[in-house]
């Protein structure tokens, strides 16, 4: 079967970094995203990495290994307003999107 | 540019019973795919339309439907309404069905609840 994997909660403090994991088990792989979903809204989308390495934009980056099948996304110099769901996405051989659970982060002042 | 929308935000529904949500997807966009977010879960794919065409299609029975207007706009149908229906429905929209990033624009949702 076709499998995401990212924690479901994580808590950081303001100012801070936080990095949140992603590992993935699909059938077939034509990219990965990353997602941003605050209390009650739509996702909105944050980055797409298809090749291995890291994507930079901003406060934000995103890093992918293709082999370990697995990504992280890096938030830096955090804010109240990152407060939210992250979900990590992966569009398989039939380029249809997989979703995981996504990943609460909670900022502390 | 305006968004997707879609309506309507929120609804209250009894076993059995038949919905339909609907979605405009954002201008430019040909291609509109459709999602169920249970609480504190990720989105599940319900079903895409390229063009008029459903072109992909999740694991969900056929009483899931839906259409897609030349205008691109949509339709989800869900008959026989059953508790495990009640969940947040996302309509998202993008350009092409496959090429590139393809970033989905999504609504903010139809908040479905059954009784």
């Amino acid at each position: 079967g076709q499998n995401i994997d990212q924690p479901t909660e994580m808590t950081a403090t303001e100012g801070a970094i936080v990095q949140i994991n992603c590992t993935y088990q699909t059938s077939g792989f034509n990219g990965l995203f990353w997602y941003q979903q605050h209390a009650g809204e739509a996702p909105t989308f944050l980055s797409y990495n298809v090749l291995d390495g890291l994507e930079e934009k901003g406060r934000f980056s995103s890093f992918l290994s293709r082999s370990k099948g697995y990504s992280y996304l890096l938030l830096k110099e955090l804010q109240m307003k990152d407060s939210a769901s992250y979900l990590c996405a992966v569009r398989d051989s039939n380029y249809q999107l997989i979703w995981g659970a996504g990943t609460k982060l909670i900022i502390k002042p | 540019e305006t968004g997707v929308t879609q309506s309507p935000t929120h609804l209250i529904k009894t076993r059995g019973q038949q919905v339909t949500l609907r979605c405009s997807s954002q201008s430019g966009h040909n291609t509109v795919s459709w999602y169920q977010q249970a609480l504190g879960q990720g989105p599940q794919f319900i079903f895409q339309y390229y063009r008029e065409e459903e072109n992909g299609r999740g694991n969900f029975p056929p009483r899931f439907s839906g259409l897609q207007f030349p205008n691109y706009s949509s339709e989800l149908n869900v008959n026989a309404l059953e508790l495990d229906d009640s969940a947040l429905y996302l309509c998202a929209s993008s350009l092409g069905s496959d090429s590139g990033a393809n970033v989905l624009t999504f609504g903010a949702g139809s908040r479905l609840t059954v009784l």
